[in-house]
């Protein structure tokens, strides 16, 4: 069982570059989120997903995508890739929504 | 008006003292609480959840929740420099919508 998994750990992109993020879990979760946390600062809600085929904006949804297609994974785009979007990100999920949040490694991204 | 306002510290305390910890919510359907703890170059862990007034113990952390003060906190007790890390206060309403965190609260407990 290896829980939330997310891919890849770090990554430098160029502005104006794309890449995706993925995340994908192994608990049969329906809900999935996707956070992105700055230095010294909390968790910030890009996209969630209460289930396959049904996606959500959160706090901060611009110049993001997702999809859910299936139930494990819950990929995020990054379209044209900017200095703001440097981060960590983390995927997490549950199995319902007043329950224990599952978290991912995070993914580390910087934009230069 | 922030969602979720939490002091982010840090707060520093001898090893050994108990440590408090606290947050103030604004949506007052907020139904759901929970304190989680994220070391540095982790991902958050939930260290406690509370749902209704009163206090809830787990060994040597306890949760307090006052909806009508619109406020909850979090003690440790005998603090072990092992505790060290910033703890992060989550609230949620009822139904879908998903947890709002505070920006944290950054714990040193000094040997």
């Amino acid at each position: 069982n290896a829980g939330v998994t997310q891919t890849p750990k770090f990554r430098i992109l160029k502005i104006g570059q794309s890449m995706t993020l993925q995340c994908t879990q192994d608990m049969n979760h329906n809900y999935m989120y996707w956070y992105r946390q700055d230095p010294g600062m909390g968790l910030k809600l890009i996209y969630y997903s209460v289930g396959a085929g049904i996606t959500d904006k959160g706090e901060v949804p611009n110049g993001y995508n997702v999809s859910r297609s299936t139930t494990e994974d819950f990929p995020l785009r990054l379209e044209l890739a900017a200095p703001s979007q440097t981060s960590v990100y983390f995927c997490a999920s549950t199995e319902a929504g007043e329950r224990e949040l599952f978290f991912g490694e995070g993914s580390r991204l910087t934009v230069l | 008006q922030k969602e979720v306002e939490q002091n982010s510290g840090p707060l520093s305390v001898p090893e050994g003292a108990i440590a408090s910890l606290n947050c103030t919510y604004s949506d007052r359907v907020s139904q759901s609480f929970f304190w989680y703890r994220q070391y540095s170059g982790k991902s958050p862990e939930l260290i406690m959840s509370i749902y209704s007034n009163g206090d809830k113990e787990d060994g040597r952390f306890t949760a307090q929740l006052n909806k009508a003060s619109q406020y909850v906190s979090l003690l440790i007790r005998d603090s072990q420099p092992s505790d060290s890390a910033t703890y992060l206060c989550a609230v949620k309403r009822s139904g879908n919508t998903p947890l709002v965190f505070g920006k944290g609260t950054r714990l040193s407990v000094i040997a």
